[in-house]
């Protein structure tokens, strides 16, 4: 089955390095790929999507990358503060659509 | 719009005991989801309705019974409580054109 792994370590950077988080999954590639970032006590909230055919997506200061032939995607944070500081989760499309699974998440801590 | 709602935020339950955690959304979806977070582990996909009238098992529905009752509403119940259920749940919802799912602010319950 479909497994989904994030660095389960917490992730300190100083604030303005660029924070890079890494999910691997395992068998077959997915037809898109999300990133989600979730706040103690709240529930996640959609960042960014890429699909398959998709091999880099930004949005302001955040930059995802998607390589279907590692198994893996890339979310980079450039310029990060210390409002960035949760826990990034990485998400993969399981049935066209009506099934996620979720990775465990990686912690990020920004130093000021 | 209020978006995802959830209640209610905390729940104490004795072993045994059963209840049902209300979900709702205000977005128009078709398709609603309810998960449990559990640490360490990541978001689980218990069940969920790829549209009004449709219920679905996700990976980890032992213990657990939906209903879909209208467009808005996507209710989860335990039947019978057990420590095992001891978790954070939540409810999300998508339109499956965007794919991103909206999460409600999630109920905490313990069950003893």
């Amino acid at each position: 089955s479909q497994k989904i792994e994030q660095n389960s370590e917490a992730l300190n950077i100083q604030e303005g390095k660029t924070a890079t988080l890494t999910c691997n999954y395992t068998n077959y590639s997915p037809a898109y790929l999300q990133w989600y970032r979730q706040d103690p006590g709240r529930g996640p909230v959609f960042l960014l999507l890429i699909r398959e055919n998709e091999k880099e997506k930004r949005k302001e200061r955040l930059k995802v990358t998607f390589d279907t032939t590692l198994k893996q995607s890339l979310f980079h944070i450039t310029a990060s503060q210390p409002a960035d500081s949760a826990t990034y989760l990485c998400a993969l499309d399981m049935s066209g659509g009506f099934k996620t699974i979720f990775g465990a998440g990686t912690r990020l801590f920004v130093k000021a | 719009n209020a978006g995802v709602t959830q209640t209610p935020k905390f729940q104490v339950l004795k072993t045994g005991q059963s209840m049902t955690l209300q979900c709702a959304q205000d977005m128009n979806h078709n398709s609603m989801y309810w998960y449990r977070q559990d640490p360490g582990m990541g978001l689980r996909l218990i069940y969920y309705s790829a549209s009004e009238g449709t219920t679905d098992k996700g990976e980890v529905p032992n213990g657990y019974n939906v209903s879909r009752l209208n467009k808005r509403e996507f209710s989860l119940r335990l039947e019978s409580a057990a420590p095992s259920q001891t978790s954070v749940y939540f409810c999300a919802s998508t339109t499956q054109v965007s794919y991103e799912q909206y999460f409600g602010p999630g109920t905490r319950l313990t069950v003893t």
